[in-house]
């Protein structure tokens, strides 16, 4: 397996615009996690989803940010209208519900800069 | 709520000693615990985990940790540190199979030749 696929691996646009990143959980994997991570906070958790349902969003910052799941193989985090605080590194991770196997594998990251 | 602490922010240690990087937790049961490693630029990487049974875990790259109930902590250790160790660590937990994971602050490890 190719493990969690994100897209793209940097992003950089001006404050304003729309960003969307993308990703790709593995196959099988019932869960999907959002985090981001700066200096300052760490490693945030802003959404997950089991079964492609979102379960707590409670660490989105804003109403600028929102997140869809529409398959099982496919989910995206957007922003909208970004600005420079948004700055981050942004992973997506994957993992099975329940089981032994319940660790989260991490994509690679989008490293977002909004100038 | 659920927490996890990682007292340490950063810890330099010379290539070939021992290392033990400290975790503690707050939760009222026992949780699922875990170690990632993050490589600069890198996406985080599972050293190793604990759900229940023997309290010292085997990890990969030669990691282990040992599960404390009464201290609530999940120290992560390694006999002899090698300069491909420099990274950051984090510790995490989950409450059940189904929650989220929630992270530690991480610990910044520096290997000194």
């Amino acid at each position: 397996d190719a493990g969690v696929i994100q897209s793209p691996r940097h992003e950089v646009t001006e404050m304003g615009q729309e960003v969307t990143l993308r990703c790709k959980p593995i196959s099988g994997h019932n869960s999907l996690f959002w985090y981001r991570q700066t200096m300052m906070r760490g490693l945030e958790l802003l959404i997950y989803f089991n079964n492609n349902v979102p379960i707590d969003d409670s660490g989105m910052p804003e109403d600028r940010f929102s997140a869809k799941m529409p398959n099982a193989s496919f989910s995206t985090l957007k922003i909208q209208p970004s600005e420079p605080r948004d700055s981050a590194v942004y992973f997506c991770a994957s993992s099975l519900p329940s089981g032994v196997y319940t660790e989260a594998f991490f994509g690679q990251g989008t490293r977002l800069t909004v100038v | 709520a659920q927490s996890v602490t990682q007292p340490d922010i950063h810890i330099t240690v010379s290539e070939g000693a021992s290392l033990e990087l400290r975790c503690n937790y707050s939760y009222g049961a026992t949780p699922y615990l875990f170690w990632y490693v993050q490589s600069p630029g890198q996406g985080l990487q599972l050293l190793l985990k604990y759900f229940s049974g023997d309290t010292l875990v085997q990890g990969i790259k030669g990691f282990e940790a040992e599960f404390k109930r009464s201290q609530s902590s999940f120290n992560l250790r390694k006999p002899s540190v090698h300069w491909s160790d420099a990274a950051e660590y984090f510790c995490a937990l989950k409450k059940t199979s189904y929650d989220k994971v929630i992270f530690g602050p991480g610990t910044s490890l520096s290997v000194i030749p």
